[in-house]
């Protein structure tokens, strides 16, 4: 049982927005621990799409968005692209846990 | 170009330790923190701690205190993560990863090693 809790799969038609959450609570993502988000294709290392909850690295398409509220988070992927299908994961910190990092259990983004 | 490069794939019994490195290039090792996750075969990621290159500060996740060391070794440029008593639920492949921004452990990763692959077996 991760402590951020995601969706196991979302899906979408191209060119429809999906949005995917991941919730915590308050010794982390309410604690004020920034939330990034990584995107991973089958026998790839993660590649960061989100961090600071908002902000993308440079070559990250902004049809990607991070928001967070309270002690969730939400990833949104506009315009989708058959390219997206992937694994998507959140990743925070906890104090409860001395500082330790965490991530979500990961969700299956199909494009239908 | 920013890289990190990681050591070759790794064969160990239950009961042995294991050594990865991941070299640093394109960049000071001491400026960012350098993270280490693992993901077991069909299953996600899973954080084990980090550590400050600058001055070997470490923060292991709880699953992990007893049985893991993080060091570095600026003048090489290289992290290592050690792991004790390997156990077959220990198979996984391992990343290192560098902070995005300099000066904490808890910003995003924005740079990986490409996977080093441990097998525990008898």
């Amino acid at each position: 049982q991760s402590v951020l809790t995601q969706p196991p799969s979302v899906s979408g038609a191209p060119g429809q927005r999906v949005t995917i959450s991941c919730t915590g609570s308050s010794s982390n993502i309410g604690a004020g621990y920034d939330v990034h988000w990584y995107q991973q294709f089958p026998g790839t290392a993660p590649k960061l799409l989100i961090y600071g909850n908002t902000n993308r690295p440079s070559g990250v398409p902004d049809r990607f968005s991070g928001s967070k509220s309270g002690t969730s988070a939400s990833l949104a992927i506009a315009g989708l692209q058959a390219e997206d299908e992937a694994n998507y994961y959140c990743h925070s910190h906890d104090s409860s846990l001395g500082g330790s990092g965490v991530f979500g259990g990961g969700t299956k983004l199909t494009v239908l | 170009q920013v890289q990190l490069v990681q050591s070759g794939a790794e064969v160990k019994k239950p009961g042995a330790s294991v050594k990865v490195s991941c070299k640093a290039s394109g960049y000071t090792l001491t400026d960012h923190y350098i993270h280490w996750v693992r993901q077991a075969p069909g299953q996600g990621l899973e954080w084990m701690g980090w550590i400050n290159p600058n001055n070997g500060g470490t923060n292991y996740a709880e699953k992990f205190q007893d049985w893991v060391t993080m060091t570095s070794d600026a003048s090489i440029s290289t992290a290592y993560m050690d792991l004790r008593n390997l156990r077959s639920g220990d198979t996984a492949l391992y990343y290192c990863a560098r902070t995005i921004l300099q000066g904490a452990g808890t910003y995003g990763l924005d740079v990986w090693g490409q996977g080093t692959p441990v097998t525990v077996s008898s």
